[in-house]
């Protein structure tokens, strides 16, 4: 069976500070990855997905950028944190093609100080 | 953007009653679909309906579909008080990458 990890599940991180988040499936191959934020008590905003490695598309212009080293790894990174970068943010994979469900990870819940 | 709005943003039921979720959105989709998150949790994946179906039905689940009026519903019945949690529609249309673009949520509290 297929599984989605994302890590950590917590951090707080001062203004300025760089940003590195993970996530990693399991049990499948060349899946279609995605990065959310959430701000508290809103819907999910789309900010990067990718259909393959090195392969990214930016849905908002923003502070934050990802890549695809791998086929199951999705990197999400700031090189400086902004306080409105504060949110949850989630990680998620499809198979390949169009009208697929996608499967999430645990999130991470990201706080700037 | 958000695309779809979830009507209403609050539900307060007793076990046993059925709750109604409703999803309106604005351009033409080629599914929707329906998720589930448990307060700082990850999504669930539901339910999804295709643009050329108007119902479906997953155990006690039942979605709706009219692209004419651009909106769906999703029904629980006999709820549980394990189904409290907070509900999103999302949509998606032809284009790559199968995205997906999410309402703004539907919490509903089951009460015992």
């Amino acid at each position: 069976s297929q599984t989605i990890h994302q890590w950590p599940a917590t951090l707080v991180q001062p203004v300025g500070s760089p940003l590195s988040l993970e996530c990693t499936v399991e049990g499948t191959s060349n899946p279609n990855l995605y990065w959310y934020r959430q701000a508290a008590g809103r819907g999910l905003q789309l900010l990067f997905y990718s259909v393959g490695i090195g392969q990214i598309s930016s849905e908002v212009p923003q502070n934050l950028s990802a890549s695809r080293p791998q086929d199951r790894q999705f990197i999400l990174s700031s090189k400086k944190l902004l306080l409105s970068d504060s949110g949850f943010y989630l990680c998620a994979w499809s198979v390949m093609g169009q009208g697929m469900a996608q499967y999430f990870g645990p999130g991470t819940r990201l706080t700037v100080t | 953007s958000q695309q779809g709005e979830e009507d209403p943003q609050a539900l307060s039921i007793q076990e046993g009653e059925n709750a109604t979720m409703n999803c309106s959105y604005k351009t033409s989709i080629n599914n929707l679909q329906w998720y589930r998150q448990n307060s700082g949790r990850g999504l669930v994946h539901l339910i999804l309906i295709r643009s050329n179906e108007r119902e479906k039905h997953s155990g006690r689940l039942r979605v709706t579909l009219d692209t004419s009026k651009k909106s769906s519903s999703l029904l629980i019945t006999a709820s549980r008080a394990a189904d409290t949690a907070s509900y999103f529609c999302a949509t998606g249309t032809t284009g790559g990458g199968n995205k997906l673009t999410f309402g703004t949520g539907t919490q509903l509290k089951v009460e015992l």
